[in-house]
């Protein structure tokens, strides 16, 4: 079983629609959740950053952190066509060895026009 | 404010040869970080060094694979004797320092290597 399972789509949604975006984890000691959003040919970029559980809002995104239920969510609002690219969940936990993130296989999104 | 510059973006080996990829940091930062990107896959770790040292090198195979960060200069990512498995994106990142709070690693752009 992997450390972090997400689904790798490729998923595709009408422009303005509503993005939910997924993972779930086996690690308890996971700690600091990441979203990072990677355009082709290019390398990753973070897009959001939340510690421990909780939401956290950021413009047109919100990260949501489950650790109950060792899930961990992306939604994105009124999706543009510029938001096609693909998202790569990621975590870490604490202490040694802290600073090796985990990363999801990565959903590829397209917002279509 | 240059970001995470790799070189080269592109590397085409034949099996047996060896592969040099290169990583400066961003202007700052000391903490250099090598994943690499199997197609349809997910970011793997491989190291973790500052300058001069090998912090963690627990996602590194054990041979044939070897990275350093010297005091002056990029970081390398050497791979001998090529296979094609080793077929694969390599991004480097960078940070300010270990603990970072946001966890924010700067990633490059990556340099894409194929062997034939």
């Amino acid at each position: 079983q992997k450390e972090v399972e997400q689904d790798p789509g490729p998923l595709s949604v009408p422009e303005g629609a509503i993005v939910s975006l997924n993972c779930t984890y086996s690690n308890s000691a996971f700690q600091y959740f990441m979203w990072y959003r990677q355009y082709s040919r290019k390398g990753p970029e973070l897009l959001m950053y939340t510690y421990s559980s909780g939401n956290k809002e950021d413009g047109r995104f919100t990260a949501q952190v489950d650790k109950s239920s060792k899930y961990i969510s992306l939604f994105i609002r009124d999706s543009q066509p510029s938001d096609s690219a693909t998202y790569l969940c990621a975590m870490r936990g604490v202490g040694q060895g802290a600073q090796k993130l985990v990363f999801g296989q990565g959903t590829r999104l397209t917002i279509n026009p | 404010n240059a970001g995470v510059m790799q070189n080269p973006r592109h590397l085409v080996r034949r099996r047996g040869q060896e592969a040099r990829l290169r990583c400066s940091p961003m202007k700052g930062h000391s903490h250099v970080y090598w994943y690499r990107q199997l197609p349809e896959e997910g970011l793997k770790f491989m190291v973790y060094l500052q300058k001069e040292n090998i912090i963690d090198e627990s996602g590194m195979p054990k041979e044939r694979f070897s990275a350093e960060f010297p005091k002056e200069g990029p970081s390398i990512l050497r791979i001998q004797q090529v296979v094609r498995g080793d077929s694969a994106a390599y991004f480097c990142a960078s940070s300010p320092n270990s603990g970072a709070a946001s966890g924010e690693l700067f990633f490059g752009e990556g340099s894409r290597l194929t062997v034939l």
